[in-house]
């Protein structure tokens, strides 16, 4: 692998049911983020990892959690989806080295495009 | 409240240069982000300016001005793989990362 993988590609999920989007990166990267992207609105943080252990909220955190418990993956569950949850999910990763997340470059995974019906 | 406004669209011609601005309005100011999406994909770094002034790499260019609160991305000789949407992001006073919502850049022959 070279740099974050994302599973899976799309999915389509009915209402109700739980969904866990997978992220992978090999980077070694201290810091990993979740972002939903709708059109018209620039990406949202939904939740941010800064080292292995620790989570923390971002803008939009509700009907979302994450879990961090080793440096390469952080998963995103969906516990009872949502059709307001329908988006393209983006996980980052960053170096994290200037202690804090936002001024180091991300590094952005393809992305899944999740439909909620 | 955080505001980052770029301008939804813009065209231009293959060969030629393109100015996309970026204006905010944040609480505080910690650096500025410019990000390459093309469609269906993923955001990929381009440029980060902290301090004032112009910072060129190759045929892409960014601009800050902290005062006004202003940036813009300079693309020169466009190319057909220009085509892509460019997105701002502004690093605010508690270190929170805020995008703006990108400009979709349309490169015609």
């Amino acid at each position: 692998i070279a740099g974050i993988t994302q599973a899976p590609t799309s999915q389509i999920l009915a209402a109700g049911r739980r969904m866990t989007l997978r992220c992978t990166q090999d980077m070694r990267h201290n810091a990993m983020y979740w972002y939903r992207q709708d059109l018209g609105l620039g990406l949202r943080l939904i939740h941010y990892s800064n080292t292995a252990g620790t989570t923390g909220k971002g803008e939009v955190p509700d009907g979302y959690s994450v879990s961090r418990a080793n440096t390469d993956d952080f998963p995103l569950t969906l516990a009872s989806a949502v059709p307001s949850q329908t988006s393209v999910y983006f996980c980052a990763s960053s170096d994290g080295s200037s202690g804090g997340y936002s001024t180091d470059t991300q590094y952005f995974g393809p992305g899944t495009r999740l439909t909620v019906l | 409240g955080q505001n980052i406004d770029q301008p939804t669209e813009m065209t231009a011609t293959e060969g030629a240069i393109v100015q996309i601005n970026c204006t905010y309005q944040t609480s505080g100011f910690n650096g500025l982000f410019w990000y390459q999406q093309h469609a269906g994909e993923a955001p990929t770094f381009l440029s980060y300016n902290v301090l004032d002034g112009l910072e060129e790499k190759g045929r892409f260019s960014s601009f800050l001005s902290r005062s006004k609160g202003y940036s813009y991305l300079l693309l020169k000789e466009l190319q057909m793989k220009d085509s892509a949407s460019y997105l701002c992001a502004v690093v605010d006073s508690n270190y929170q990362l805020i995008w703006g919502a990108g400009t979709k850049l349309i490169i015609k022959p």
